[in-house]
């Protein structure tokens, strides 16, 4: 079946530093992605859709310098948290659209980011 | 605003106890409806979804789900638990193929021995 990888699992960085986050496709093509984000204990917030050689559209109240994304393939979507802060701390999980009749969608196992 | 609210944000249940857990949505148009399990540590795992036809969809691990268009509900069913169900559940809705997914906020299922 679809299988998204995504890449670290878990990070720690320092405030200030920049964190890349990286979600491959791997057994099929993926020209949309979907980054959410989750706080603990509560739900998946999306922040953005990347598509594949275009720019990514951005939900309302995501910062778009903070949080940049590029899609500069059909199997690689990255996320990249950029001078980052406590406040970034989070778990970031990216997300593709299924294809065919399946039109299930297949999630990354997410990546920890904590800010120190 | 399209929403989908889920009722039940912590429940505990002991095994071989029955399971509903409420979803509804506001959405309009067409809508396809999930049903997303996280066990600790874990990614989101597909348990069941619904499309069109049949509103009793079955899913796996003996969960299934009724969507009912008057209430603008899909709840999630098992008859009888199993302490390896503990883990946090999902609904989730959109209005199209290939649209993002809006969650509802979970609901931390905890099933004791």
């Amino acid at each position: 079946g679809a299988v998204v990888s995504q890449h670290p699992s878990w990070v720690i960085c320092k405030s200030g530093t920049s964190v890349k986050i990286e979600c491959r496709s791997l057994d099929f093509q993926a020209t949309t992605m979907f980054w959410y984000r989750q706080f603990p204990k509560q739900s998946l917030m999306l922040m953005a859709t990347s598509n594949e050689g275009s720019k990514a559209t951005y939900e309302q109240g995501v910062e778009k310098d903070k949080f940049l994304i590029n899609h500069a393939s059909l199997t690689l979507s990255t996320l990249t948290v950029t001078s980052a802060h406590p406040e970034d701390s989070s778990f970031y999980i990216c997300s593709a659209p299924g294809s065919g009749s399946y039109y299930g969608y297949t999630f990354g196992s997410g990546t920890r980011l904590t800010v120190v | 605003a399209q929403s989908v609210s889920q009722h039940n944000h912590h429940v505990i249940l002991s095994e071989a106890a029955s399971l509903e857990l409420g979803c509804n949505y506001s959405y309009g148009g067409t809508v396809n409806l999930f049903w997303y399990v996280q066990y600790p540590g874990q990614h989101l795992q597909l348990l069941l979804k619904y499309f069109s036809g049949d509103p009793l969809v079955k899913g796996i691990k003996g969960f299934e789900a009724e969507f009912i268009k008057s209430k603008f509900s899909f709840n999630l069913r098992k008859p009888s638990v199993q302490w390896s169900d503990t883990a946090e559940y999902f609904c989730a809705v959109n209005s199209g193929s290939g649209y993002a997914l809006n969650f509802g906020k979970g609901t931390s299922l905890l099933v004791t021995p």
